[in-house]
């Protein structure tokens, strides 16, 4: 069975531009969270969606947007790019949200550099 | 206000000796812990997880032990390999929407 696909592995970008990064969870999973990890750092909570409906948001500005299709997957949208949004963007599929005790299953990610 | 913490940031063994990794949290409603390894170039790697209910979990080479009153979990792999090198981070579910990570400590095991 394929894991969880993600796309573009990397990305150059200048500093005000637009990008969306997309995910394709396990199949059967329902949830789709995505995290930010910058170097020396653990991945950072942004969102989690749960049959297309978000169930959780990080401390992330509203520059940053994600929505969840009928199919499970994602994309995340970050507007007005800046330099430090350069990191290595992670998605994670789960099955449900409703236990507290799932465990998330991570694609290889998405590196995006801001220049 | 880190709520997972791994205080050491890298660490060196020998090939065939025991790894131990360290970590601490400090919210007390955490159930659920989990380990992942992480490859450069790679996303994380679930690598093995514990209850609240339990104080040890062992899969293969891998264990892990739960103290709830010291806030305290660690990883232990005995015995080590040369691909064990990687980072690994320490996580828990937070009120079951998102998880909460460590910084990690990056593993070094030696030929």
């Amino acid at each position: 069975d394929a894991g969880v696909t993600q796309s573009p592995t990397h990305l150059i970008k200048t500093r005000g531009q637009q990008v969306t990064l997309r995910c394709s969870p396990i199949s059967g999973h329902k949830s789709v969270s995505w995290y930010q990890q910058v170097l020396g750092q653990g991945p950072q909570f942004i969102f989690q969606y749960y049959e297309k409906e978000e169930r959780g948001r990080g401390n992330f500005p509203d520059r940053f947007s994600a929505r969840q299709f009928p199919n499970y997957s994602s994309e995340l949208n970050v507007n007005a790019l800046l330099l430090g949004d350069s990191a290595l963007y992670l998605c994670a599929s789960s099955l449900s949200t409703t236990s507290g005790q799932e465990t998330q299953y991570f694609g290889p990610g998405t590196r995006l550099l801001v220049l | 206000d880190q709520q997972v913490k791994q205080n050491s940031p890298s660490l060196s063994v020998q090939e065939g000796r025991i790894s131990i990794l360290n970590c601490d949290y400090t919210n007390s409603m955490f159930d659920y812990f989990l380990w992942y390894k992480k490859y450069p170039a790679e996303g994380p790697t679930f690598l093995i997880s514990i209850s609240s209910i339990k104080d040890k979990n062992e899969d293969g080479r891998f264990t892990v032990f739960l103290n709830k009153s010291a806030k305290h979990l660690s990883l232990h792999i005995v015995p080590s390999q040369p691909g064990d090198s990687a980072v690994y981070f320490c996580a828990a579910p937070n009120y079951g929407q998102n998880f909460v990570f460590g910084p990690g400590t990056r593993l070094s095991v030696l030929p």
